[in-house]
């Protein structure tokens, strides 16, 4: 079956426009987070959702950054107003359960974003 | 809160060689899982090998195997018997085994070890 999409790739953007970043999880996945990485650093966690409810959003950076996911499946990461700082590798990954927190998380190949 | 540190930012290795990558971590928790996720050049994270922190048996996959340490709080990678295609990014991470809503499922990674195979 199909893995963790993402896209797109590659965004590049001018400092202060607006930027969507889409997921789609693995089909049945209940539990689909978002992470940051910076470069040569490790992933950071953003936000955290079982199915459509958005459960942990502590990790995003500032109210510029919003996600959602209206249908319990595919979840887009927005931003808004960006700023250099934003350029990072946004990452998503998905699991099936929402109680086993033994479960590995798969992973997208991520979103690389440049901000101008 | 929880913290992942791995102290080798770059390691290198022979083919067919045998390789230890580190990780320490800091936890008030008693039960939670480790894991070790290889990140290649192509940026998708694959997991190598997970740990549950209340069994003692260290976690084995195939040329992967840990050594697990949890009164040190030490949770090292060993590769055996290397090959090209091990040459990747990889990063220890730590997740609790309990939580209410999930908040307590994110991974925290360390910053990560760049492993170089060379022929």
């Amino acid at each position: 079956g199909a893995g963790v999409s993402q896209s797109p790739r590659y965004k590049v953007a001018k400092r202060g426009q607006d930027v969507a970043l889409r997921c789609d999880p693995i089909s049945g996945h209940v539990s689909l987070f978002w992470y940051q990485q910076a470069l040569g650093q490790g992933p950071e966690f953003l936000t955290y959702f079982q199915n459509e409810a958005q459960l942990d959003k502590s990790g995003l950076p500032s109210d510029r950054f919003f996600a959602e996911r209206p249908e319990g499946s595919v979840s887009t990461l927005k931003i808004q107003r960006t700023q250099q700082e934003d350029s990072a590798v946004y990452l998503c990954a998905s699991s099936l359960r929402r109680w086993d927190a033994g479960q590995p998380q798969h992973f997208g190949d991520g979103t690389r974003l440049s901000i101008l | 809160a929880q913290t992942v540190t791995q102290s080798q930012p770059e390691m290198s290795v022979q083919e067919a060689e045998t390789v230890t990558l580190s990780c320490t971590y800091d936890t008030s928790e008693s039960d939670y899982y480790l894991f070790w996720y290889k990140q290649p050049p192509s940026r998708q994270m694959i997991l190598v090998i997970r740990q549950e922190a209340y069994k003692q048996q260290n976690a084995t996959e195939n040329r992967f195997s840990v050594n697990f340490q949890k009164a040190a709080k030490s949770f090292s990678l060993k590769i055996s018997d290397s090959q090209l295609g091990d040459a990747a990014m990889y990063f220890c991470a730590y997740r609790s085994a309990w939580g209410s809503g999930g908040s307590n499922y994110k991974l925290t990674f360390g910053k990560g070890t760049l492993l170089t195979v060379n022929p």
